[in-house]
């Protein structure tokens, strides 16, 4: 009973190459996210979602275009990619309960990540 | 946007000792700030959070304090135990009116707890 799964877990790849990673959370979440963790373990956020429609876009090049067909799934194709590109890609998901005009805060459950190595 | 500091890369303690681990923040419309443990070649998780209306929480041997005048918080491990050891990363966040839960991550703190 994976609360947020990814796939593939490790993904090796040619430079120019065009990926896909999937990620699917079967917790129900409304809002689902995209990180990147580079060599240095720096955990930075790409993408949010929340019921399918965007709502963060980091500075990310736009090679990365997320893809969410519903609310429960959030893909991350990535076109052309590069050496730099090499990372451990983490999806997450939450669910946001806003209480009036407190805003609400809810803990993010991230997948298992999936390793991309650019040869 | 916000900024969040963590300024010790590692730090290494006997076990049974207590461990500090502090962060900084520049936003101070932030207001939600989470702690999150993540073991060698696995998912971040969420081991203790606190919103900005307190100033400490306390969960059996962690807990984390919050100080807003000073835009700083700190996780606090008592009687450190070796599955202790892992990189602990703190983060800050508006909460969903304030850019969607965006949560943005400190650069970790490698925790070594020696036998």
């Amino acid at each position: 009973d994976t609360a947020v799964s990814q796939t593939p877990k490790y993904l090796v790849t040619q430079m120019g190459n065009d990926k896909s990673i999937k990620c699917e959370q079967n917790l129900g979440h409304d809002t689902m996210y995209w990180y990147k963790q580079d060599s240095k373990k720096f955990l930075k956020i790409m993408f949010s979602y929340n019921n399918k429609e965007l709502i963060i876009n980091e500075t990310v090049p736009n090679r990365f275009s997320p893809k969410s067909p519903d609310k429960a799934h959030l893909n991350l194709h990535i076109n052309s990619l590069e050496l730099g590109d090499s990372a451990v890609y983490f999806c997450a998901s939450s669910q946001p309960r806003a209480t009036g005009k407190i805003s609400s805060y809810n803990e993010q459950f991230f997948g298992p990540g999936t390793r991309l190595t650019v040869l | 946007g916000e900024n969040v500091e963590q300024h010790l890369s590692t730090l290494s303690v006997q076990e049974g000792d207590s461990a500090v681990i502090k962060c900084t923040y520049s936003d101070s419309a932030s207001n939600y700030f989470p702690w999150y443990k993540q073991e060698l070649g696995k998912r971040p998780q969420l081991i203790i959070d606190i919103r900005s209306n307190v100033g400490e929480k306390k969960d059996q041997r962690i807990a984390v304090t919050l100080n807003k005048t000073a835009k700083h918080f700190s996780l606090h491990i008592t009687e450190t135990q070796p599955e202790d050891s892992a990189v602990y990363f703190c983060a800050a966040s508006r909460g969903l009116t304030g850019g969607g839960n965006k949560l943005t991550f400190g650069t970790g703190t490698q925790l070594k707890v020696e036998l």
